[in-house]
Formats: structure tokens, C-alpha cells, sequence
């Protein structure tokens, strides 16, 4: 059974600094991995898809990569703001089935 | 375009108690997707419906759940019998295909709280 694992479970940084989300996943045989992004009381946001085939999509301020055979995944935050204040969720669908599995977030704080 | 709406986006009920808890998915998309979400969790899947047929339902926790989409367009899902531990945030997607490339677009979620 897949497993999706996030770390660190809380993070906060000051506005401008640049930061890293990890995920990790125990099953390498993925279709896909998807970032989203979820504020209080809302639904989640899709930040990136990330193929199976790809190591790393890029949209503005962030970037993620994959690296299928560690089964590990990184979301990179440039110049951090204090809007990015969110919950990041990683997801996975893997070959099995068409519903995601989803991490239990990491809570992003940015202080102005 | 208008994206995916759930309703009601709060609703409290007693133990013991039906709940009927709604989905509209952007126009036209032809798969749609049930999570549940537990505080401090990442979204569980529950059910997938492709059309009208459920094409997985392996995330149903016990047989007090229950979902349709009748029409392939709006979804219902039904718990019968609530329990305390039904209380959580009730997600629901839907993605134009169902291929698994796509991306699945979320809801603002349903609460439910039981008493």
C-alpha cells in the first residue's frame, strides 16, 4: 500500500527566504505526483504535475522535482512571501488505481 | 468558468443521523472523485465515479457510505447512521476524462461535524 510521507510537518520563515518541502513516497511505481496548495477553510489549489517520465516542472516562484527511484520529491520556494502562508500538500497516483494519495501536508508560515 | 461547488459547506447533525452531501463538478467533466480529510491529515480517498458508474469504490469505509451520480453530472454522498468519527472535511474533485495524466480539480469542501 502506497504511503506518503511529508516533512517537516510545520515551517516558519521570515518574508524573502528561499525554502524546501520534502515528500517522500514508499511505492516507486508512480504514474504522476502533483503539489497543491490548501488555505484555511478552501479546497486545494493544484500547483504542479510532475510525470513519471519528468524530473522537475517549474511554474514562477517554484519548482519541484522527483526522483522516482528514492521515492522522494522536493517543492523549492524562491523569495518567499508572505502570501505563500498555506498548507502543501504532495500527492501521488500511482499504477494502481486513479485516486491520489496524499501526504499530510506541511503548514508553511511566512512572517513579514 | 465556474469550478467545482459542494454544498452544504458546513453541516452539523446527531449521532445516529442521515446526511446527504452534495457535488457539482465543472460542466462537462466526466470523472469525479470523493476524499475525506481529518484535521491535520491529507485528503483520503473514498470513491471514483467515471459517468454514472462507480469505477472504484475501494476507499468507502464501511457500507454506511454510500455515493451516486445519477445523471454523470452531480454527485451525492450519503452516510447513514453517523458516527463522532464521520466528522471531517468531505473533498470532492473531478478532472475532464479521468486519463490518468490530468490533474483533478477540489472543491472548498464540505464539514461535517457529529455530535
Amino acid at each position: 500500500k502506497q504511503e506518503v510521507t511529508q516533512i517537516p510537518a510545520a515551517l516558519s520563515v521570515p518574508e524573502g527566504e528561499n525554502l524546501v518541502l520534502n515528500c517522500s513516497f514508499t511505492d516507486s511505481a508512480i504514474y504522476n505526483l502533483q503539489w497543491f496548495r490548501q488555505d484555511p477553510g478552501k479546497g486545494l489549489t493544484s500547483l504542479l504535475l510532475i510525470q513519471s517520465s519528468q524530473r522537475e516542472q517549474t511554474s514562477g516562484r517554484l519548482n519541484a522535482s522527483l526522483d522516482k527511484s528514492s521515492g522522494r520529491s522536493t517543492l523549492y520556494i524562491a523569495a518567499s512571501q508572505p502570501g505563500d502562508s498555506a498548507t502543501y500538500l504532495c500527492a501521488v497516483r500511482d499504477n494502481y488505481g486513479q485516486n491520489f494519495v496524499f501526504g499530510p501536508g506541511t503548514r508553511l508560515s511566512v512572517l513579514p | 468558468g465556474a469550478g467545482v461547488s459542494q454544498t452544504p459547506s458546513n453541516k452539523v447533525t446527531e449521532k445516529g443521523k442521515y446526511v446527504e452531501l452534495r457535488c457539482d463538478p465543472i460542466s462537462g467533466h466526466t470523472a469525479l472523485y470523493w476524499y475525506r480529510q481529518s484535521l491535520g491529515q491529507g485528503p483520503e480517498f473514498l470513491i471514483y465515479f467515471q459517468g454514472t458508474g462507480a469505477a472504484d469504490d475501494s476507499g468507502l469505509p464501511n457500507d454506511r457510505f454510500f455515493a451516486v451520480r445519477p445523471e454523470g453530472s452531480v454527485s451525492t454522498l450519503k452516510i447513514q447512521r453517523t458516527e463522532r468519527g464521520d466528522s471531517a472535511v468531505y473533498l470532492c474533485a473531478s478532472s475532464p476524462s479521468g486519463t490518468w495524466g490530468e490533474t483533478q480539480y477540489f472543491g472548498p469542501g464540505t464539514r461535517l461535524l457529529v455530535l
